[in-house]
């Protein structure tokens, strides 16, 4: 079965700081990894997605995140946060057998000034 | 604007009442899928069509159905609804049922159970 597993349901950054939004992988099948992000009273947005090819991958609104198959991570990352970046963001996973969406807890990230 | 429209934005009915959801997926599209957003279970798979055939079955309940129309539009049934029923329900589209591809998320329904 896959799952995936957001560390901290809460992160807060100041204007200007690294973001960094943790999400670990289980998959007995080679994943598919996205992010989401969610703004208030809003629909999902896919920001990126890994499939295949290169592990480091760059999305929209300046974030990336880099594949890492020995540690099964799938972190997002921004080097600047920006307070319209401010969202619930959630890490989802897909395999090869299904192209439904498994998606973690969420991760809420506030931006102070 | 993903090009996904969901309709009624917000719903309000009373527990053993009976709702239709209603969705349109970008033009194109040939699969739709149902997610269901509360505070307790988190976003959840409910239910995918694709070209007017189920695709996969996530976590429905048994009270819940759906269908995929010819012109492609999706529509979810909610009866005998109960006060747990109340969440977020997304509809999301992709262009093929392939695991790789994205899904685009409509705005949602908002369905409260009082």
């Amino acid at each position: 079965a896959q799952s995936v597993t957001q560390l901290g349901s809460h992160v807060s950054v100041s204007e200007g700081a690294l973001v960094l939004l943790r999400c670990n992988y289980s998959s007995s099948v080679p994943p598919y990894l996205f992010w989401y992000v969610q703004y208030p009273n809003q629909g999902l947005q896919l920001l990126l997605k890994y499939t295949t090819g290169a592990t480091l991958v760059k999305g929209i609104n300046g974030f990336e995140a880099e594949f890492k198959k020995s540690e099964t991570s799938f972190h997002l990352t921004k080097p600047s946060a920006h307070m319209s970046d401010a969202a619930e963001y959630f890490c989802a996973v897909s395999g090869a057998n299904t192209d439904k969406l498994i998606f973690g807890t969420g991760t809420r990230l506030q931006v102070f000034p | 604007d993903s090009g996904v429209t969901q309709t009624p934005k917000h719903l309000i009915t009373a527990t053993g009442q009976r709702v239709t959801l209603r969705c349109s997926p970008r033009s194109g599209d040939l699969s739709v899928y149902w997610y269901q957003q509360s505070l307790d279970q988190g976003l959840q798979f409910l239910i995918q069509y694709y070209n007017g055939e189920e695709r996969a079955k996530g976590n429905i309940l048994e009270r819940f159905s759906a269908q995929q129309f010819p012109d492609l539009h999706s529509e979810l049934n909610l009866s005998s609804l109960e006060l747990g029923d109340s969440a977020l329900y997304f509809c999301a589209s992709s262009v093929r049922s392939v695991a790789d591809h994205e899904q685009y998320f409509g705005p949602g329904t908002r369905l409260t159970v009082t």
